[in-house]
């Protein structure tokens, strides 16, 4: 299995262009999460899908932020605009089923520095 | 809600044992992980205490208490190679499936 893909690996963008990260989960697997990473706040959940569906958003900073996952295999998550404070990796990770302990499986990050 | 609190760094000696705190707060939750992170990484999976106990994954072991609302990670025979990040996470379960994570222990290793 090629686990987690996500894309783009790195990016430097300019304040107030957007930005598009985007997600391949592992094949089966129900669960999604966007977690957000920086040295401040560490691993921050964003939000997550149930079978494609947003479960909770809670973790989402502000209405710059949307997530969308249109089908079993692709979820984006997208800033538009972006801010020098958005800089952070963000990490997309699946499981099959959470609640029993089941290993969740993290992509190796998108490195997302705004200037 | 809930959060989980983990010392910020611990230093050890190679070949030697250390243990990673983690308490938390939570309504309730199925369990607890641990995860490793090198710098420049991703998380991933150490080991998952469902019950309170002590699981063990060779030189990796997980203890979980739920009445004192704690947990730690143990490894023993220190090598370089773990020096990393080490975090706690739970799925609470009033929260459909929410995984959060603690803040992170960073130990560091020394020959």
């Amino acid at each position: 299995d090629a686990g987690v893909i996500q894309s783009p690996r790195h990016e430097v963008t300019e304040m107030g262009q957007e930005v598009t990260l985007r997600c391949k989960p592992i094949s089966g697997h129900d669960y999604l999460f966007w977690y957000r990473q920086t040295m401040m706040r560490g691993l921050e959940l964003l939000i997550y899908f149930n079978n494609n569906v947003p479960i909770d958003d809670s973790g989402m900073p502000e209405d710059r932020f949307s997530a969308k996952m249109p089908n079993a295999s692709f979820s984006t998550l997208k800033i538009q605009p972006s801010e020098p404070r958005d800089s952070a990796v963000y990490f997309c990770a699946s499981t099959p089923r959470p609640r029993s302990g089941n290993t969740i499986y993290f992509g190796e990050g998108s490195w997302l520095t705004v200037v | 809600g809930q959060s989980l609190e983990q010392p910020s760094e611990v230093t050890a000696v190679e070949g030697a044992i250390v243990q990673i705190n983690c308490t938390y707060q939570t309504s309730g939750f199925y369990g607890l992980s641990w995860y490793q992170q090198h710098d420049g990484g991703a998380p991933t999976f150490l080991s998952y205490n469902a019950l309170d106990g002590l699981e063990e994954t060779g030189r990796f072991s997980s203890f979980l208490s739920r009445s004192d609302s704690y947990g730690y990670l143990l490894l023993q025979e220190l090598q370089m190679k773990d020096s990393a990040s080490y975090f706690c996470a739970l799925s609470s379960v009033s929260s459909a499936s929410k995984i959060i994570f603690g803040s992170g222990t960073r130990l560091s290793i020394r020959p």
